[in-house]
């Protein structure tokens, strides 16, 4: 499978900072990539779908202008919490498939704290 | 809109033993996708299996086997012989075909294996 890497794995930051998490896909032209968020004890929740080349398709519910996702390659996403507040503290996920392919391969996670 | 539900919050099993972990799905698609994956404590999402809706038999991987029973919407998976470091907590998955390989994962069970 793919391999999948995030940068940072951790990351602590004031209220009211951004945050920009890195999800780059190792040996994978990934045409698709997917973010999640994972509460303590909580499933994850799809954020959005990103596409190389195009914007972020957003799921209801989550604000386009707080996570920014930018999809400029096919190994290369971002996603940048703006204004970031302590309820933003999470661990989020990313993922990368092909198309026309059905499985996903994860990244190991960003774990942010926003104090 | 397509749910993933998992009713075992926390299983217990003795290593050795076979356990069995339940997931239930509603959708009203025809074509869709199963997947099991593992999170240890450490956070990252580990594939374990895939069962797509037309396929007759039950996948297998190793010691993992998923139970489909398509009438009853379910997709139950069974590790055999557990092992200490099977410890984690498990998530089913569904994908629709069409879907843009989007994944909903259902609440997950947290899986003590025991000497």
């Amino acid at each position: 499978g793919a391999v999948v890497s995030q940068h940072p794995s951790w990351v602590i930051c004031k209220s009211g900072t951004s945050v920009k998490i890195e999800c780059r896909s190792l040996d994978f032209q990934a045409t698709t990539m997917f973010w999640y968020r994972q509460f303590p004890k909580q499933s994850l929740m799809l954020m959005a779908t990103s596409n190389e080349g195009s914007k972020a398709t957003y799921e209801q519910g989550v604000e386009k202008d707080k996570f920014l996702i930018n999809h400029a390659s096919l190994t290369l996403s971002t996603l940048t919490v703006t204004s970031a507040h302590p309820e933003d503290s999470s661990f989020y996920i990313c993922s990368v498939s092909q198309a026309g392919e059905s499985e996903q391969f994860f990244g190991p996670g960003t774990r942010l704290t926003v104090l | 809109a397509q749910k993933i539900t998992q009713t075992q919050p926390g299983m217990f099993v003795q290593e050795k033993e076979a356990v069995t972990l339940d997931c239930t799905y509603d959708t009203s698609d025809q074509s869709y996708g199963l997947f099991w994956y593992k999170q240890p404590s450490s956070g990252e999402m580990i594939f374990l299996i895939y069962q797509g809706s037309y396929d007759e038999q039950n996948a297998t991987e190793g010691r993992y086997s998923l139970n489909f029973q398509k009438a009853r919407k379910s997709a139950n998976l069974v590790i055999s012989a557990s092992q200490l470091g099977d410890s984690a907590m498990y998530f089913c998955a569904m994908r629709l075909t069409g879907g843009g390989n989007k994944l909903t994962f259902g609440t997950g069970t947290q899986l003590k294996v025991e000497l």
